[in-house]
């Protein structure tokens, strides 16, 4: 079968910095996707990871691992328009996405 | 301006009716998709598309169906079948497989089944 998992909810402070982790277990694999979406929106594509490594696109970063079936997504300086359900999504030939992380900011 | 339109963006219907749920795009995308979702959850996948005329099963493609007879239109019909329709029902497009274009979603349609 395939699976996503992270974490349902996330904490942090204005400004700060916070990782959401994703792990993944899929039949097929061609890369890892971000997804932004806020309350009663749509999602949004933040990024994409084909290969091992960091991508970088201004305060957000994204991280794959392929040998671990894991990922992250790095927001820094969060801001409190940053509050909003991040999803992690496997592209195979087609999108599956996570359950979503929901990111609270504290001012 | 391109982009996805999805109309209604509300919904009301009895239980027992079928209804068709729009959704056009002008961005000349091949791929479209249907996904569902429920208050706290993810997106399930219903139906996707990759070329006109044909389509295939996503997750949960029981209780619907769709068309794809011009490149712009993806149609979902949520049938009597359906034994939970109540959802917010999203329409996405992207140029392959949605790799690191990604996906372009619509702004969803709110489907009340009284």
């Amino acid at each position: 079968g395939q699976s996503l998992e992270q974490p349902s909810e996330v904490t942090a402070v204005e400004g700060a910095i916070v990782q959401i982790n994703c792990t993944y277990q899929t039949s097929g694999f061609y890369g890892l996707s971000w997804y932004q979406q806020h309350d009663g929106g749509a999602p949004t594509f933040l990024s994409y990871n084909a290969l091992d490594g960091l991508e970088e696109t201004g305060r957000f970063s994204s991280f794959l691992s392929r040998s671990d079936s894991y990922g992250y997504l790095l927001l820094q300086e969060l801001q409190m328009k940053d509050s909003a359900s991040y999803f992690c999504a496997v592209t195979d030939d087609k999108i599956i996405f996570g359950k979503g992380t929901r990111l609270h900011i504290l001012p | 301006d391109g982009g996805i339109t999805q109309s209604p963006k509300y919904l009301f219907r009895k239980e027992g009716q079928n209804v068709t749920l729009s959704c056009e795009q002008n961005l000349n995308h091949d791929a479209m998709y249907w996904y569902r979702q429920d208050p706290g959850q993810g997106l399930r996948l219903i139906y996707y598309s990759q070329i006109v005329n044909d389509f295939q099963k996503g997750d949960i493609a029981e209780g619907y169906s769709v068309s794809r007879e011009k490149k712009e239109s993806f149609p979902l019909t949520v049938t009597s079948a359906q034994k939970n329709p109540t959802a917010f029902y999203l329409c996405a497009s992207s140029i392959t497989g949605g790799g690191n274009y990604g996906y372009t979603f619509g702004s969803g349609t709110r489907l009340t089944v009284v």
